[in-house]
């Protein structure tokens, strides 16, 4: 059973449009981050997010995470090709020893 | 953010030998970093917990006796694949624990390819 669902796996949008991705869990989160990664590279911390309904902005990409810390989103306006590659979210769960859950991933490629 | 390096980045290696893998964190003291598998358009799966001056934890289903986990300061972790075979072949990833401002947060290393011919 996969502890953190993180939706959709695949994603070819057009330069310009918007997108979501989410994770989802039935666990609870102290605090939850997401990685972009590119192939041959490893994963690039974008944010953490640590409280209930906390939202946070990174230029184009808006986190949110959920209000009882068990689910997330990832949005991203007006993409660009820039934006191609893979974003895993990843949740520390309450009263672990801080290993990491991951998502399986969402592979994004966004087509000028 | 912070920095972790891993080195060598890609190694290629005759089946049998034993390969050794180095992540150091280069602007924070790390007490605790992880080893990561990753194979081909999939997520990263956790190997182990390497945590400074004690025994690393293995997750179920990786022998600890085939990938060697060494912590012996804080800022250095390393992974050896001893006598590798083949199905060894992957992308090993390495992360390191920091706690900095009252978050915790993993930094990744760049990743070490390895191919066992």
């Amino acid at each position: 059973t996969q502890l953190l669902e993180q939706s959709p796996q695949f994603l070819s949008i057009q330069e310009g449009e918007n997108l979501t991705v989410y994770c989802n869990s039935s666990s609870v989160f102290s605090s939850l981050q997401w990685y972009r990664q590119e192939p041959g590279e490893g994963p690039v911390l974008l944010v953490t997010v640590v409280t209930g309904g906390e939202v946070k902005k990174l230029k184009r990409l808006t986190f949110q995470f959920g209000d009882a810390r068990k689910d997330s989103s990832l949005h991203i306006t007006a993409a660009q090709p820039g934006d191609t590659g893979l974003y895993l979210c990843a949740g520390a769960l309450t009263g672990s020893q801080g290993n990491l859950i991951f998502g399986k991933g969402t592979k994004l490629s966004v087509k000028p | 953010g912070a920095v972790v390096s891993q080195h060598p980045s890609w190694v290629i290696c005759k089946s049998g030998t034993s390969v050794k893998i180095e992540c150091r964190s280069l602007d924070f003291q790390a007490t605790t970093m992880f080893w990561y598998r990753q194979f081909p358009k999939q997520s990263l799966m956790l190997m182990a917990t390497s945590n400074e001056g004690s025994k690393a934890t293995y997750e179920q289903g990786v022998e600890k006796d085939k990938f060697l986990i060494n912590h012996a300061s804080l800022t250095l972790s390393t992974l050896t694949v001893t006598s590798a075979h083949p199905e060894d072949s992957s992308f090993y990833i390495c992360s390191a624990r920091d706690w900095s401002g009252g978050t915790e947060t993993q930094y990744f290393g760049p990743g070490t390819r390895l191919l066992v011919l």
